[in-house]
C-alpha cells in the first residue's frame, strides 16, 4: 500500500546535537511538507518542497534544514540552533502544490531533549 | 486572533450521541479540510470541501462560504471516534499548497 513512512517514531537529542528525521513516500507525490505540532496549537509549516532539488521556508524555518534529492524522500534536520525542538513532527505529501487535493500524512516523530 | 478557530476545544459524549464540531475562519478560502488525528499521532484526511456538504458513513461535513463556517457532524458516535479533529483551510493566492490549521477539537466518546 502506498503511504508515508516517518522514522523514528521517538527521538531523543542531547543539547547541541543535530538530528535528522526521515520521511519517505511511495505515492509518487510531487509536493512534500514538514509540520511541527505543539500542545494546544495548530500545525505549523516548517518547510515545503514542490519538486526535487527545490524547497522553500515555511512559517517557522529557523533552526531547521531540509533536502530534496529524491522525489520519495524529504528529510528534516533539527539543528542545534533550534532552541526549543521538543515537539511532534509530521511529514505530509500531496500530488502537487494544489491544496485542493488532500494531503497525506505520516504517523509522526516525537522529538525530546535529554 | 487565529485565522482558523475551532469549537469546542474539548468535547465529551456518550456512545450514540450526535456530535457537532465547528470551524470558523477569517480569510477567503478555496478549500477546507477536515482531518482526524489518532491518539498515536497519525493524521487522516476525512473531507475536503469547497462548497455544500459531503457525507462518508456516519460523518457529515458542511460549509457555508458566505458565513466562513464549516461543521463536522458525527452521527451515532462510537468510542472509536475518539480522536482530535482538525480543521484546515487553503486561502489560495499562494504558489504552494499552504494550509492554515485550527488548534483541534479533542473528542472523547464513552461507552
Amino acid at each position: 500500500d502506498g503511504g508515508i513512512t516517518q522514522s523514528p517514531k521517538y527521538l531523543f537529542r542531547k543539547e547541541g546535537q543535530n538530528v535528522t528525521l526521515s520521511c519517505e513516500q511511495n505515492l509518487n507525490h510531487d509536493a512534500m511538507y514538514w509540520y511541527r505540532q505543539d500542545p494546544g496549537q495548530g500545525l505549523r509549516l516548517i518547510y515545503y518542497s514542490q519538486i526535487v532539488n527545490d524547497f522553500q521556508k515555511g512559517d517557522i524555518a529557523e533552526g531547521y534544514s531540509v533536502s530534496r534529492e529524491k522525489k520519495e524522500s524529504f528529510p528534516l534536520t533539527v539543528t542545534s540552533a533550534q532552541k526549543n525542538p521538543t515537539a511532534f513532527y509530521l511529514c505530509a505529501s500531496s500530488p502537487f502544490r494544489d491544496a485542493n487535493q488532500p494531503q497525506h500524512f505520516g504517523d509522526g516523530t516525537r522529538l525530546s531533549i535529554l | 486572533k487565529n485565522e482558523v478557530e475551532q469549537s469546542p476545544q474539548n468535547l465529551t459524549a456518550q456512545e450514540g450521541e450526535f456530535i457537532t464540531i465547528n470551524c470558523s475562519y477569517s480569510v477567503g478560502i478555496s478549500a477546507l479540510h477536515w482531518l482526524q488525528q489518532h491518539p498515536g499521532g497519525g493524521i487522516v484526511s476525512l473531507f475536503m470541501l469547497s462548497s455544500g456538504k459531503k457525507k462518508h458513513g456516519r460523518l457529515i461535513a458542511t460549509i457555508n462560504i458566505q458565513e466562513k463556517h464549516s461543521s463536522l457532524h458525527i452521527t451515532a458516535s462510537h468510542p472509536r471516534d475518539s480522536a482530535v479533529y482538525i480543521c484546515a483551510v487553503f486561502a489560495g493566492g499562494t504558489s504552494y499548497g499552504k494550509l492554515t490549521f485550527g488548534q483541534g477539537t479533542i473528542l472523547t466518546v464513552h461507552p
